[in-house]
């Protein structure tokens, strides 16, 4: 597996407390993602990156922050958590963000929002 | 709009059966396509992408452009193959937001 972590792998949490889940890679790609993976839906993207300090939204981006002050780390944070958040989410990252690149994944973290 | 579409949610075969997993896809113009495999207990990961024409486990991608389709097959299926598949594309200008399908479970039944 490529060095990628995710943190907490699991959580439950209250209807509008915040939650920030982690991703750590240590490959030094300059490309990270976070997406939910949801029945139905398969994975979507929530936010991705494509440098230190340079975000940008996907395709289900409210709800949702994200920050990435190190090439390392890629948090995302909900700010009010809400049970349509209950989902697993994935971290992935890639090389060069082409569109011939290959994306490696975390774990996941199983998100509950009670 | 773009979307990759796997029109089957559940697929159940007989080991040693031929398996075809469809995906279609919506985009105009040529994207770069892949099968991306979740094996259970594992991490989502790469089975082939169409640029490399690579056979992975026995699995090949033909793309048809003309029905904008990716299926995967493979002509014997193995109950290791038991895994969610996921079918998804990459513009090929500003590649890097890949979509994905929602994905298709393969169950090989021995």
């Amino acid at each position: 597996d490529a060095g990628i972590t995710q943190s907490p792998r699991h959580k439950v949490t209250e209807t509008g407390t915040p939650v920030t889940l982690r991703c750590h890679q240590t490959e030094n790609h300059r490309y990270m993602y976070w997406y939910r993976q949801d029945p139905g839906h398969g994975l979507r993207l929530i936010h991705y990156s494509y440098g230190v300090k340079d975000t940008d939204k996907g395709e289900v981006s409210d709800g949702y922050s994200v920050s990435r002050s190190k090439t390392e780390d890629f948090l995302l944070t909900l700010e009010s958590a809400t049970s349509s958040q209950t989902s697993v989410y994935f971290c992935a990252i890639a090389q060069s963000g082409i569109s011939t690149d290959t994306q490696y994944f975390g774990p996941g973290t199983r998100l509950t929002v009670l | 709009a773009q979307r990759v579409t796997q029109p089957e949610k559940l697929l159940s075969v007989f080991k040693g059966a031929p398996v075809e997993l469809k995906c279609n896809y919506s985009y105009s113009g040529s994207p770069e396509l892949f099968w991306y495999v979740q094996y259970s207990r594992q991490r989502l990961q790469l089975l082939l992408r169409h640029i490399s024409r690579e056979s992975i486990k026995g699995f090949t991608a033909d793309h048809n452009k003309g029905e904008t389709s990716f299926h995967l097959k493979k002509p014997f299926a193995q109950e290791e193959d038991s895994a969610m598949y996921y079918c998804a594309l990459s513009p090929l200008t500003g590649g890097f937001k890949t979509i994905f399908g929602a994905g298709t479970r393969l169950f090989v039944k021995a």
